[in-house]
């Protein structure tokens, strides 16, 4: 089936420092990209609609300019969380849609990213 | 709020008893899908039920969706210690051409061996 990754897999950052997580479809282009945060013995929250070669649609309450989101292939979104603060701690999952698959179908979750912010 | 509900929010059983779970949703659906979800880890999808269809089965699994009411169900049967998990529904919105994916609040299932 498709495989989507993630990388790093965890991280551990200091207050105030930003850092990038990458979200990769590895065996199919995927023109729109999904990022959702997790917390703690919580449900999945939408963050942002991350589109390839446009600007991502971001959820309403989420900071467009702390979580920055870049779509510059069709096989690559990343997501900055910039200035990152201990309440950014959390765990963020990506999922890819393959749009061979219509629009309803063919979505991939990748394994996540755990956030530490210290 | 963006998400449905799910109920209950904690499930434990004995393994070999049947788990229900119950989803909530809230407008028009193209689908709605189930995803297990161990601790720390990321989403296995386990099934999706298209707005047109009331039942769908997959191995230990049936799944409802009674579109009248807004609500589905994930029934495990048998169930295993493996299953321990939380489980969340999912709905893709007839009202988004993009294809997100708005989840419940999730059912933490535990299976006692």
């Amino acid at each position: 089936g498709a495989v989507v990754s993630q990388h790093p897999s965890w991280v551990i950052c200091k207050s105030g420092t930003s850092v990038k997580i990458e979200c990769r479809s590895l065996d199919f282009q995927a023109t729109t990209m999904f990022w959702y945060r997790q917390f703690p013995k919580q449900s999945l929250m939408l963050m942002a609609t991350s589109n390839e070669g446009s600007k991502a649609t971001y959820e309403q309450g989420v900071e467009k300019d702390k979580f920055l989101i870049n779509h510059a292939s069709l096989t690559l979104s990343t997501l900055t969380v910039t200035s990152a603060h201990p309440e950014d701690s959390s765990f963020y999952i990506c999922s890819a849609r393959d749009h061979a698959r219509g629009p309803q179908l063919g979505q991939y979750f990748g394994p996540g990213t755990r956030l530490t912010v210290t | 709020s963006q998400q449905g509900e799910e109920d209950p929010q904690a499930l434990s059983i004995q393994e070999g008893e049947n788990a229900t779970m119950n989803c909530s949703y809230k407008t028009s659906i193209n689908n709605l899908q189930w995803y297990r979800q161990n601790s720390g880890r990321g989403l296995v999808h386990l099934i999706l039920i298209r707005s047109n269809e009331r039942e769908k089965h997959s191995g230990r699994l049936r799944v409802t969706l009674d579109t009248s009411k807004k609500s589905s169900s994930l029934l495990i049967t048998a169930s295993r210690a493996a299953d321990t998990a939380s489980y969340f529904c999912a709905t893709a919105y007839s009202s988004s051409n993009t294809g997100k994916l708005i989840f419940g609040q999730g059912t933490t299932l535990q299976v006692k061996p």
